[in-house]
């Protein structure tokens, strides 16, 4: 089981808007440690997506926004793209474990 | 641009040994803090260990420890994992990824490769 909740998967069509949760605890999310997202498309390597709980690296479009409040946080995507099917995952720190920690990852389909 | 690439997985019996390599290229390998996760089948990621930049500290997931052992050469800008004892939980796909920081808490892992397959299996 992984440290941080989140949904198997979410699905929607193009040109919509998606979000994927990520719940955790009070050892971490809820501690304050900044929330990351990463994107795993099909036979490519894991992709920084957001960091620091909302930034964007370069190059990343706008399309994609993240958000924290309590122990959960929040990555939308907006205008969803045929491209954009693939595997999201949420980090964090967690302190009780004394380890950096991932959700379960979800599934996003674009239909 | 960055570049990690993964070798050295593959079959391996349960008891026995296995070394991952990662090279690294498109930037100064020395100045960053490098870390190992894997992702068994079905399951989300699981971060297992990482080194300091100039590799006199080392971290390590609890259900590892003990049997991994990283390490790194900075001079061939390489990374290396030092997997004994093989048990079959520990199969997955093994990910070498640079971290964006100092090695804190806070900090993202900002560059993966692709990954190396570990099958633990007699």
């Amino acid at each position: 089981q992984s440290v941080l909740t989140q949904p198997p998967s979410v699905s929607g069509a193009p040109g919509q808007r998606v979000t994927i949760s990520c719940t955790g605890t009070s050892t971490n999310i809820g501690t304050g440690y900044d929330v990351h997202w990463y994107q795993h498309l099909p036979g490519a390597a894991p992709k920084l997506l957001i960091h620091d709980t909302t930034n964007r690296p370069s190059g990343v479009p706008d399309r994609f926004s993240a958000s924290k409040a309590g122990i959960s946080a929040s990555l939308a995507i907006t205008g969803l793209q045929a491209e954009d099917e693939g595997d999201y995952y949420c980090q964090s720190y967690d302190t009780g474990l004394r380890t950096w920690v991932f959700g379960g990852g979800t599934r996003l389909t674009v239909l | 641009q960055v570049q990690l690439v993964e070798s050295g997985g593959g079959l391996g019996k349960p008891g026995g040994s296995l070394r991952l390599s990662c090279a690294a290229s498109g930037f100064t390998f020395s100045d960053y803090y490098m870390n190992w996760i894997r992702q068994a089948p079905g399951q989300g990621l699981e971060w297992i260990s990482n080194i300091r930049n100039d590799g006199t500290t080392t971290t390590y997931a609890d259900s590892v420890r003990g049997r991994f052992t990283i390490s790194r050469d900075n001079a061939k800008s390489s990374l290396f994992l030092d997997i004994n004892n093989l048990r079959a939980d520990d199969t997955a796909v093994y990910y070498c990824a640079r971290m964006n920081g100092a090695g804190d808490t806070y900090d993202a892992f900002d560059f993966w490769g692709r990954g190396t397959v570990v099958t633990v299996s007699s």
